[in-house]
């Protein structure tokens, strides 16, 4: 375990549902992040908050949703999703800014059905 | 967008053998990190090299870093099977907070 903690580890969802992803840490880190990994594809910066307060969107569609109730939880809730979504999604945090490294979780596998 | 992109795309060598496996970056950095990411698994940190440094040891693994040329390289030496994994660089884009990453190298290491 690297400190940070993901749930589900696999998820199917069909097009119409809601569901929510979970990071959790208890790292003592201030920032937390969510990167969508698909296949043959860098690593997407989705969404970077500080302190609680989001500090970047990176253009995601509003059928993502994040939300960070306190500095070591970190959701990500999906709705109306399309098959393109379907990715290994990774929670990250570290102290602030990324000067020492991230550490990060071992992901939500989501498919959309 | 991207801002790294490491060569080759795939590499395949015996155990005990090095492994070599290049970053190029676009922007100016602060520092470039190098990460290792088991199939389907998160990733996992493995060193951090500074702008005003060349070269970094940790272990088995050497980071170097030309920022004339805006490239690093990571080496692993004697490489065992359980190094089988992706490689991936990052960046801070123009000292921001974020890391952009590059599509990685795949290593395999065969027994």
């Amino acid at each position: 375990e690297t400190g940070v903690t993901q749930t589900p580890r696999h998820l199917v969802m069909g097009m119409t549902n809601k569901k929510s992803l979970k990071c959790e840490q208890h790292l003592g880190h201030n920032a937390m992040y969510w990167y969508k990994q698909s296949a043959k594809k860098p690593l997407e910066l989705m969404f970077v908050y500080s302190l609680e307060e989001r500090v970047e969107n990176n253009s995601v569609p509003s059928r993502f949703s994040p939300e960070c109730p306190n500095s070591s939880h970190l959701f990500l809730h999906l709705h109306t999703l399309q098959p393109e979504d379907s990715a290994l999604y990774l929670c990250a945090s570290s102290p602030w800014g990324a000067y020492d490294g991230y550490t990060f979780g071992s992901g939500t596998r989501l498919t959309v059905v | 967008s991207q801002q790294g992109e490491e060569d080759p795309q795939a590499l395949s060598i015996q155990e005990g053998e090095n492994a070599t496996m290049n970053c190029s970056y676009k922007t100016s950095i602060n520092n470039l990190q190098w990460y290792r990411q088991n199939s389907g698994r998160g990733l996992v940190h493995l060193i951090l090299i500074r702008s005003n440094e060349r070269e970094k040891h940790s272990g088995r693994l050497r980071v170097t870093l030309d920022t004339s040329k805006k490239s690093s390289s990571l080496l692993i030496t004697a490489s065992r099977a359980a190094d089988t994994a992706s490689y991936f660089c990052a960046t801070d884009v123009g000292g921001s907070e974020k890391l952009v990453f590059g599509k990685g190298t795949k290593l395999t290491v065969n027994p």
